[in-house]
């Protein structure tokens, strides 16, 4: 079946720390894989998205993302963490868009 | 641009009682997809629909509904509402809902069944 999967449920951080989250996919054929970030009160935001290419993807606000297809990953980084960055994060894909069950990222001043 | 626009943004429904939800697209989307999201997960893909048809089904009761109208907005309908069905219901659009097009969407629907 279908599926895509987030290891991490919540992540704390201190500020300027590195980030990475972590999303697993299982499905065949074209692999199309996005990361939406949701802040409080917020809808869904487009972080960043692969479609093929470069495995290495860069998205808005200084996140970027790398498809390993060996390893049917595709997980989301940043270099260094802002108290801004605090938020429910997704990583979706497959033919009908699944999600996963989302890491909240708290980041600490 | 205006974005993905929904309606209500809020509501309080009895157990058994029906809803119906709508969702405007950006403008030049065909494609509409409904979702659930309950507190603490992510959301659930209940139906998409392309050019007034149905083009995929989620894991969700026939309780659900949905359908699309010529100018591609949509409803959501729900019947017999159960107290689980309280979640925040997103509406996402997108050019033309194949696997490799970016959906972008609405700020939901809060709907708390009591």
């Amino acid at each position: 079946a279908q599926s895509v999967s987030q290891h991490n449920h919540h992540v704390i951080l201190s500020e300027a720390a590195s980030l990475e989250l972590g999303c697993n996919y299982s499905y065949g054929g074209t692999v199309n894989l996005f990361w939406y970030v949701q802040y409080p009160g917020q809808h869904l935001q487009l972080l960043l998205k692969y479609f093929s290419g470069d495995p290495l993807v860069k998205g808005i606000k200084g996140f970027e993302a790398e498809f390993i297809k060996s390893k049917f990953s595709f997980n989301l980084r940043k270099p260094s963490v802002q108290w801004s960055d605090t938020a429910e994060y997704f990583c979706a894909g497959s033919n009908d868009m699944r999600f996963g069950a989302g890491t909240r990222l708290t980041v600490k001043p | 641009d205006a974005g993905v626009t929904q309606s209500p943004t809020h509501l309080i429904k009895t157990r058994g009682q029906h809803v119906t939800l709508r969702c405007s697209p950006i403008s030049g989307h065909k494609s509409v997809s409904w979702y659930q999201q309950v507190l603490g997960q992510g959301p659930q893909f209940i139906f998409q629909y392309y050019e007034k048809e149905e083009r995929g089904r989620g894991n969700f009761p026939d309780r659900f509904s949905a359908r699309q109208f010529p100018n591609y907005s949509s409803e959501l309908n729900v019947n017999a509402l159960l107290l689980g069905d309280s979640a925040l219901y997103l509406c996402a659009s997108s050019l033309s809902g194949g696997s490799g097009n970016t959906i972008y969407f609405g700020e939901g629907s809060w709907l708390t069944v009591v």
